[in-house]
């Protein structure tokens, strides 16, 4: 167990949907990274949060978006659901903002139907 | 541009067998390296990473990778697998002062039979 809590584990909706994925960094980590994982893209950096700020942006489609709240914990809103758009998200949560060592979460499994 | 290439996306392998799993990267500033381990239905798990001093980084489950700065390489290696090391190997990099992405390779495919 990484330490690092997403929710939900699975998540089915249709073409057209909003869905929003949460992450529960580690106790103590200040930065969050969000990931996607497709089998025709592979691993894809999508956006780094840290102590509530954004950090670094990857390629994130405009339909996507996060935030990290006080608590630090972070939500990724994805809208306007395409087919495309199923994947599974990882989030990632480390102590500093340099990812010298990234602790990541068991991921959420989107399918767009 | 800054990159990783795995270069086996797929390696089978006996049990008891030595192992080398490719990863070569691309970038024009210093660079930290990373191996993770996915296995089915799981997240990512760390192997070993490579920040400074020794080229030679010993990880998790007996693995160890080499960092080669004039052939841009990181590879690694295990000298005798076992079934339980089937899974998914990525290599990654995070490049200096450039905030905390990693840019992941395709991943290989480690497949240890009996």
């Amino acid at each position: 167990d990484s330490g690092v809590t997403q929710t939900p584990k699975h998540l089915i909706t249709a073409t057209g949907q909003r869905v929003t994925l949460r992450c529960s960094p580690r106790s103590g980590d200040l930065s969050v990274y969000w990931y996607q994982q497709s089998l025709d893209q592979g691993l894809q950096f999508l956006i780094q949060y840290y102590n509530g700020e954004e950090r670094a942006k990857g390629n994130i489609l405009e339909r996507f978006s996060a935030q990290q709240f006080p608590d630090l914990h972070s939500e990724l809103n994805l809208s306007s659901l395409e087919l495309g758009d199923s994947a599974l998200y990882f989030c990632a949560s480390s102590v500093r903002g340099d990812n010298t060592e990234a602790f990541f979460g068991q991921g959420t499994r989107l399918t767009v139907v | 541009a800054q990159s990783v290439t795995q270069l086996d996306s797929q390696v089978p392998v006996f049990e008891e067998a030595p192992v080398e799993l490719r990863c070569n990267y691309s970038s024009s500033v210093s660079v930290y390296l990373f191996w993770y381990v996915q296995y089915p239905n799981q997240g990512l798990q760390l192997l070993l990473k490579y920040l400074s001093g020794s080229t030679l980084v010993k990880g998790i489950n007996g693995f160890e990778a080499e960092f080669n700065k004039s052939q841009t390489s990181f590879h690694l290696r295990k000298p005798s697998v076992h079934i339980s090391d089937t899974a998914e190997y990525f290599c990654a990099v995070a490049f200096y002062n450039q905030g905390g992405k990693l840019i992941f390779g395709q991943g290989t495919e480690l497949s240890v039979k009996p």
